[in-house]
């Protein structure tokens, strides 16, 4: 069964400060697709980037960057510069193929970006 | 495009009752997922509707229930409320074609059960 863990419940930084969100998945499939979203306090989760499995590339979007290693079964998640719009939870998921993209969700990591 | 609607926003329903919640996908998208959030549990997926049929099911039990109609529009049921069940209810949509699509969250409803 597929199993995402981000280890970090709570992150406190201090505006201009770089912080990186862990992500760690879990499964036995070979094709599968990894997910961030940001959910602000009005509730609603933001998608922010999807990546499948063949797909090793590290991506980057603005003060966001992502690095994605298949050998650590790791999706990590870096904002560079915070600022107190980051502020969030943020949530790492997976689906796996076959699953009609169905996601499994990790606890997510509480950002607090102070100014 | 306007993006997911869920109605109502929120909701207070007391022990023994049930309750409806509603989505609208984006336009265009055939599927629509509904998951639940607790503090406890985290987010977890109920089940996913595709074309007015059910295509895949959380493990949650039978007084968990939902349809789609033909406009892609989908309810969530919840009969008999538990205490338990108070939980941000978080409604989804994708196009349904393919595996791993995007799915994108509606602002969820809000069920405080006393």
């Amino acid at each position: 069964a597929q199993k995402v863990t981000q280890a970090q419940t709570e992150i406190s930084v201090v505006e201009k400060e770089d912080v990186t969100l862990d992500c760690v998945y879990e499964t036995r499939d070979t094709t599968y697709y990894l997910f961030w979203y940001k959910q602000p306090p009005s509730g609603e989760l933001v998608f922010l980037i999807r990546r499948n499995s063949f797909d090793e590339q590290n991506e980057i979007s603005g003060r966001y960057s992502w690095n994605f290693q298949k050998s650590t079964s790791s999706f990590n998640f870096t904002i560079t510069a915070s600022q107190v719009v980051d502020s969030a939870v943020y949530f790492c998921a997976l689906s796996e193929a076959g699953g009609y993209s169905t996601l499994t969700f990790g606890k997510g990591t509480m950002l607090l970006v102070s100014p | 495009k306007a993006g997911v609607t869920q109605t109502p926003r929120y909701l207070i329903k007391t022990r023994g009752q049930q309750v409806t919640l509603s989505c609208s996908p984006i336009s265009g998208h055939r599927s629509v997922s509904w998951y639940q959030q607790t503090p406890g549990q985290g987010l977890q997926f109920l089940f996913e509707y595709f074309s007015e049929t059910q295509r895949n099911k959380g493990n949650f039990p039978g007084r968990f229930s939902g349809r789609q109609f033909s406009n892609s529009r989908s309810e969530m049921n919840v009969s008999t409320l538990e205490l338990g069940d108070s939980a941000l209810y978080l409604c989804a949509s994708s196009l349904g074609t393919g595996d791993g699509e995007t799915q994108y969250f509606g602002p969820g409803t809000r069920l405080l059960v006393l």
